[in-house]
């Protein structure tokens, strides 16, 4: 069975460019959530979606948007970019997206902005 | 705020060496995740732990999950270069699937 996919791997933008990233999750999965990754340091929360439903928000600025799809997979959009916004932004999957359900990340999109 | 303590953030041992990690909070977690992430790609779940003074074991590697379930342990025996990598902790609330994550630890195995 394929894991966690996420597309683009990598991107180059320019500030003030908007991005959109996509994840699709494990098969029977209905649990999205995204994390973004700065170098160094541990994965921080931005959002997480189950059934095509906002669960959860982190402490991240409205230029950040989500939503999931039907056939649950993910998009995240991200508006005005800013270079504090280059890292890398993981997709993580999960049965039912309550706090004892497993995640399973996918390889991650590197983003990079100048 | 949930926070999640880990240590140490860097530690460079031989081949054959013990070693533990830990993580620590002050808050409550549901469960609490491990993960190994290699440079660029994402983190790979190694084990959860549900229940206050939980012991997993995967070969070489150890988990515990504390009595009060604020606190986890991983203990690596006679660790090998393979071992190399980011080591991450991550614990989840009551309420949702949102991962609180540790530092991450970088350990180094030489050979």
């Amino acid at each position: 069975d394929a894991g966690v996919t996420q597309s683009p791997t990598h991107l180059i933008k320019t500030r003030g460019q908007h991005v959109t990233l996509r994840c699709s999750p494990i098969s029977g999965h209905k649990s999205v959530s995204w994390y973004q990754q700065v170098l160094g340091q541990g994965p921080q929360f931005i959002f997480q979606y189950y059934e095509k439903e906002e669960r959860g928000r982190g402490n991240f600025p409205d230029r950040f948007s989500a939503r999931q799809f039907p056939n649950y997979s993910s998009e995240l959009n991200v508006n005005a970019l800013l270079l504090g916004d280059s890292a890398l932004y993981l997709c993580a999957s999960s049965l039912t997206g309550t706090g004892v359900s497993e995640q399973y990340f996918g390889p991650g999109t590197r983003l990079t902005v100048t | 705020t949930q926070l999640l303590e880990q240590s140490p953030q860097f530690l460079s041992i031989q081949e054959g060496e013990n070693l533990t990690v830990y993580c620590n909070s002050s808050s409550v977690f549901s469960s609490l995740q491990w993960y190994r992430q290699e440079p660029g790609e994402g983190p790979v779940l190694l084990v959860t732990v549900v229940t206050g003074g939980e012991v997993k074991k995967l070969k070489r590697l150890t988990f515990q999950f504390g009595d009060a379930r604020k606190d986890s342990s991983l203990h690596i025996t006679a660790a090998q270069p393979g071992d190399t990598g980011l080591y991450l902790c991550a614990g989840a609330g009551n309420q949702g699937g949102k991962l609180i994550f540790g530092q991450g630890t970088e350990l180094s195995v030489k050979p």
